[in-house]
């Protein structure tokens, strides 16, 4: 059973394109998290989704970043117009369930952002 | 809200010296606590958890108990090795769903 996948590994962008950073969760896992690492920081809630739903989107920024997971296919993370200080780890996290707190959440290996 | 506090690094140790890594945590409710532990260019892997108050959570020779009364779940290691050179993270979850409140993570390095 193949883990939490997210590609890019690694992505470089200059001030101003877009980024887009795709997770897909395990395998019969229907709920996806994403979350940021800042350099010398721990990881925070961005955004939380069911297929084709967002739950939660408490942490994302207001302006830039947006996030979907479609009914087929991958989770995206989107974020236009990238500026420095959104360079960081985004990592990708996905459940079996979300009704029960002690549901665990699997991490990808993170997809590392480096805005130029 | 929710909020982990756990010491901050870096921990530096000799091989097989005995491991604290101290973590408190404020929720509501009764949340699931979590140790995460992150290797060098990596994701993060669950370590341990306990999801009920006295609940100890064990993994790989380490462990955490969850204390209610002092609101802490310490993470313990008898005897680490230089394999366990990684950063660590306390974490929570409370609530309908399991959103994850993280600390800021411990680094661990361990010296032959």
């Amino acid at each position: 059973n193949a883990g939490v996948m997210q590609n890019p590994r690694h992505l470089v962008r200059r001030r101003g394109q877009e980024a887009r950073l795709r997770c897909s969760p395990m395998k019969g896992h229907s709920h996806v998290y994403w979350y940021r690492q800042l350099p010398e920081e721990g990881l925070k809630f961005m955004v939380y989704l069911q297929k084709e739903n967002i739950i939660d989107e408490s942490g994302m920024p207001k302006e830039r970043f947006s996030a979907e997971f479609p009914k087929e296919g991958p989770s995206i993370l989107r974020i236009q117009q990238v500026v420095r200080g959104d360079s960081a780890a985004y990592f990708c996290a996905s459940s079996p369930d979300s009704g029960r707190g002690t549901d665990t959440q699997y991490f990808g290996p993170g997809t590392r952002l480096t805005v130029l | 809200g929710n909020s982990v506090t756990q010491m901050e690094g870096p921990v530096t140790l000799s091989e097989e010296a005995f491991l604290t890594i101290n973590c408190t945590y404020t929720a509501t409710g009764y949340p699931s606590l979590f140790w995460y532990v992150q290797y060098p260019g990596e994701g993060l892997q669950l370590l341990l958890k306990a999801t009920k108050a006295d609940d100890k959570g064990s993994n790989k020779g380490f462990e955490a108990t969850y204390r209610k009364e002092t609101t802490s779940f310490h993470l313990e290691k008898g005897s680490v090795q230089v394999s366990d050179s990684a950063v660590y993270f306390c974490a929570l979850s409370s609530g309908g769903y399991q959103k994850v409140t993280f600390g800021i993570g411990t680094k661990l390095q361990v010296i032959p």
